[in-house]
């Protein structure tokens, strides 16, 4: 059972440059998340999905797209890396109720 | 949006002692409530959580309370132990449609040996 996964799981860039980061779950939840973590913020909601094709924005999405044509994918796109975007990048996914289940992040440096 | 705010934002403790981390919400719709457990470098884990119409929970030596006429809820761990030690964040969510989880800027537990 693989649950969720995220790739890259380290991932260095250059200002400016696009950066694809992928999120997979083999539970068929309906929602699935994308966090970020930086110190003394915790986790900010980016985007969320609550099906497929249907999509919406969180705290700090500026900067950021998403997609989920399909139910176990949600990747996220930074189209233009800056700086601040620096961080831990967090996939998560649940059902309609209960427990939201993480996956191992992604670190991603632009430098 | 949703609005979490946690304190303390560090704790230390000597094992065996209690530890207790408080969480206030903005939203009166929430109604679930759970806590992560973040050990470094991991993801975080679901330790315990709580609903809107449940006033406290346990699990053995943890336990959440909840007083939704003040917003607010609170992470107790009791007999702590230095495996205890981790960054705890709290989180609120209304557990509908529209399922979005909000998490407070977390608390850093230290249990010394």
């Amino acid at each position: 059972d693989a649950g969720i996964t995220q790739s890259p799981r380290y991932k260095i860039t250059e200002t400016g440059r696009q950066v694809t980061l992928m999120c997979h779950q083999t539970w068929s939840h309906s929602y699935m998340f994308w966090y970020r973590q930086d110190l003394g913020h915790g986790l900010r909601l980016i985007y969320y999905s609550a099906a497929a094709d249907i999509t919406d924005k969180g705290e700090v999405p500026d900067g950021y797209v998403v997609s989920r044509s399909k139910t176990e994918n949600f990747p996220l796109t930074l189209e233009s890396a800056t700086r601040s975007q620096t961080s831990v990048y967090f996939c998560a996914s649940s059902e309609t109720t209960g427990e939201l289940f993480f996956g191992e992040g992604s670190r991603l440096t632009v430098l | 949006g949703e609005n979490v705010e946690q304190h303390p934002s560090t704790l230390s403790v000597q094992e065996g002692d209690s530890a207790v981390i408080k969480c206030t919400y903005s939203d009166s719709a929430s109604n679930y409530f759970p806590w992560y457990k973040q050990e470094l470098g991991k993801r975080p884990q679901l330790i315990i959580d709580i609903r809107s119409n449940v006033g406290e929970k346990k699990d053995q030596r943890i336990a959440v309370t909840l007083n939704k006429t003040a917003k607010h809820f609170s992470l107790h761990i009791t007999e702590t132990q230095p495996e205890d030690s981790a960054v705890y964040f709290c989180a609120a969510s209304i557990q509908d449609n529209f399922n979005k989880f909000y998490f407070g800027s977390g608390t850093k537990l230290n249990v010394k040996p």
